[in-house]
């Protein structure tokens, strides 16, 4: 049930691009995706809805394919600040009160 | 400002012993949350809860136990029943259909068994 994320880790230099992919076996109705700093809470960072559009702010963007049951993480212009470790949390909305089951995380560094 | 606050931060527990991990919101969320986080393995789901008097076990409920007397404060207890306790707890919050703002975490307890 638990999401599968690749790759499990990156490595980039400032300016580079890099995708985050998270896939389901189950059928989904929404994706969420996070990132956290070592150390700290994670951060919400967008949240993709079934038949919903892609999201994005700023240089980070993300989209939802419910057919694959699969949503991908785009950052493209890396900075500094995108390095930390992302998360996507899946929600299967059948009835009643939903909760997030996390994928194992893609840790990002960016270099100067 | 509103938020989840986690303490202690970091805690120390001797084998055979219970421990108490506090979590308090000030967003009026309906919905809290409990996970455990060890190195690669993401987060895992301990308890939850919908409303005021009443939680949900998740994944892995075995030697925890939690209670929401109040809306705001919803803490877990680490019983010597859990044989591994040793990791990052993270509290959450949200609203009841979790909408578009996701969950609100907070910064997390770090325990150690020593």
């Amino acid at each position: 049930q638990q999401p599968v994320q690749s790759p499990q880790a990156v490595i980039l230099r400032e300016g580079e691009d890099a995708v985050i992919n998270c896939s389901s076996s189950k059928a989904l109705y929404s994706v969420h995706w996070y990132r956290q700093k070592h150390g700290e809470a994670p951060v919400f960072l967008m949240i993709l809805l079934k038949g919903g559009e892609q999201k994005g702010h700023d240089k980070i963007s993300a989209s939802f394919n419910e057919k694959k049951q699969q949503s991908s993480l785009y950052l493209t212009a890396s900075q500094l600040s995108y390095s930390g470790t992302y998360f996507c949390g899946t929600e299967m909305r059948n009835t009643g009160f939903q909760k997030l089951v996390f994928g194992t995380g893609t840790r990002l560094l960016v270099s100067p | 400002d509103g938020g989840i606050t986690q303490s202690p931060k970091y805690l120390f527990r001797k084998e055979g012993q219970n421990v108490t991990l506090s979590c308090e919101q000030n967003l009026n969320h309906d919905a809290m949350y409990w996970y455990r986080q060890d190195p690669g393995q993401g987060l895992r789901l301990i308890y939850y809860s919908q409303i005021v008097n009443d939680f949900q076990k998740g994944d892995i409920a075995e030697g925890y136990s939690v209670s929401r007397e109040k809306k705001e404060s919803f803490p877990l207890t680490v019983t010597s029943a859990q044989k591994n306790p040793t990791a990052f707890y993270l509290c959450a919050s949200s609203t009841h259909t979790l909408s578009n703002y996701g969950y609100t975490f907070g910064s997390g307890t770090r325990l150690t068994v020593v």
